[in-house]
């Protein structure tokens, strides 16, 4: 059983590129989170999604970030216009049940650098 | 604001001692907590998890103790082997902490020296 993937491992853009992450969650969970981590920090909650749903988004910066995850496919973090400060390494966990105490599994991130 | 903290950036052990990593809280609304193990340009491991209604929970080498009144974790790993070198992370959930996802403490770098 596969777990949590993530793809590209490591990206590197340039100042005002666009940023696409993926993220295929573990067979059989429908729930999909993700997470940065600044270097020296620990991950800090961005969204929460459900297929074709956004059901929390508390965690994300109100421009250039977004995220989906369709009926059919990977859920994708999508960042506009990067900018240095983006870099960083970001975190997919997936959950097969959003209960009070359902644990969930991480990806091996994807390391963003902006030149 | 954090709302969980690790206050030990490293923590250094022999072979074969106990670890003991500590995690504190401020958010009483937490009731569920977890450690993560996370080597270099990986993603965070899953460890062991205790829920707010239990003061210990076992696995193995790890045990989690929760002391709810002084919002205080803590994880023993006994013996500690060679393995075990990693980043920690403590990391809590509950009903209105950290909206839907989990909050994270910034982790302790574990080294085991043999």
């Amino acid at each position: 059983n596969a777990g949590v993937m993530q793809n590209p491992r490591h990206l590197v853009r340039r100042r005002g590129q666009e940023a696409r992450l993926r993220c295929s969650p573990m067979k059989g969970h429908s729930h999909v989170y993700w997470y940065r981590q600044l270097p020296e920090e620990g991950l800090k909650f961005m969204v929460y999604l459900q297929k074709e749903n956004i059901i929390d988004e508390s965690g994300m910066p109100k421009e250039r970030f977004s995220a989906e995850f369709p009926k059919e496919g990977p859920s994708i973090l999508r960042i506009q216009q990067v900018v240095r400060g983006d870099s960083a390494a970001y975190f997919c966990a997936s959950s097969p049940l959003h209960m009070p105490q359902e644990t969930q599994y991480f990806g091996p991130g994807t390391r963003l650098l902006v030149l | 604001d954090q709302q969980v903290k690790q206050n030990s950036p490293s923590l250094s052990v022999q072979e074969g001692r106990i670890s003991i990593l500590n995690c504190d809280y401020t958010n009483s609304m937490f009731d569920y907590f977890l450690w993560y193990k996370k080597y270099p340009a990986e993603g965070p491991t899953f460890l062991i998890s205790i829920s707010s209604i239990k003061d210990k929970n076992e696995d193995g080498r790890f045990t989690v103790f929760l002391n709810k009144s002084a919002k205080h974790l803590s994880l023993h790993i006994v013996p500690s082997q060679p393995g075990d070198s990693a980043v920690y992370f403590c990391a809590a959930s509950g009903p209105g902490g950290g909206a839907d996802g989990l909050t994270f403490g910034k982790g302790t770098h574990l080294i085991i020296q043999p």
